[in-house]
């Protein structure tokens, strides 16, 4: 199947700071990825669609000024979460589907914690 | 809206016993429906789909599942667990029939004793 990447795996960074994650895919273009934030034991919540050369779809609730969403080309992603709070600290994913295909390929997702 | 239910949220068996994992479905229309697993600090792995077609489906690692209608249900199953299936697994719909975003269920943890 194809390859998603993400990166970083996990990151630590202070209060107020800015987080950047990457989301790549490795062996396919994709023109729309998605993010996904998922709590402790709990499932995954989408954020945010990200569209290829346009703005991103926010879902309802997740503020688009804290959650930057840049899809600058055809197989990178970034999410930058901006002025991080320990509320923030959470699992993050993205996934990304051929424009062909049916199911959807998620990266690893990042482990970001803010202290 | 579409939806998916997980009503268990842990399944324990015994390697070498066969294993369900439940989903039951809400959509309008013909569904559309995907199991996905999730092993521990990681992302998620497509483990199969019902798009149309036979309502017995196969996937990978030896997993199937079984689309029923008049139940609304698509459980995850396996005829001999193995201590390397224990992991987070999701039942998924697209909110529309554009496979585009996924609407997941609330996982269930399956944990395979040896």
């Amino acid at each position: 199947g194809a390859v998603v990447s993400q990166h970083p795996s996990r990151v630590i960074c202070k209060s107020g700071t800015s987080v950047k994650i990457e989301c790549r895919s490795l062996d396919f273009q994709a023109t729309t990825m998605f993010w996904y934030r998922q709590f402790p034991k709990q499932s995954l919540m989408l954020m945010a669609t990200s569209n290829e050369g346009s703005k991103a779809t926010y879902e309802q609730g997740v503020e688009k000024d804290k959650f930057l969403i840049n899809h600058a080309s055809l197989t990178l992603s970034t999410l930058t979460v901006t002025s991080a709070h320990p509320e923030d600290s959470s699992f993050y994913i993205c996934s990304a589907k051929l424009d062909s295909g049916t199911e959807a390929f998620f990266g690893q997702g990042t482990r970001l914690t803010v202290v | 809206a579409q939806s998916v239910a997980q009503p268990e949220d842990q399944v324990n068996v015994a390697e070498g016993n066969p294993l369900t994992v439940k989903c039951t479905y809400s959509v309008s229309g013909n569904p559309y429906l995907f199991w996905y697993v999730q092993y521990p600090n990681r992302g998620l792995q497509f483990l199969l789909k019902y798009i149309t077609g036979d309502n017995l489906v196969k996937g990978s690692y030896g997993f199937e599942a079984e689309f029923n209608k008049s139940q609304t249900s698509f459980h995850l199953k396996k005829p001999s667990a193995l201590v390397s299936d224990s992991a987070l697994y999701f039942c998924a719909v697209p909110p529309r029939r554009g496979f585009q975003k996924l609407v997941f269920g609330t996982g269930t943890r399956l944990l395979v004793s040896p």
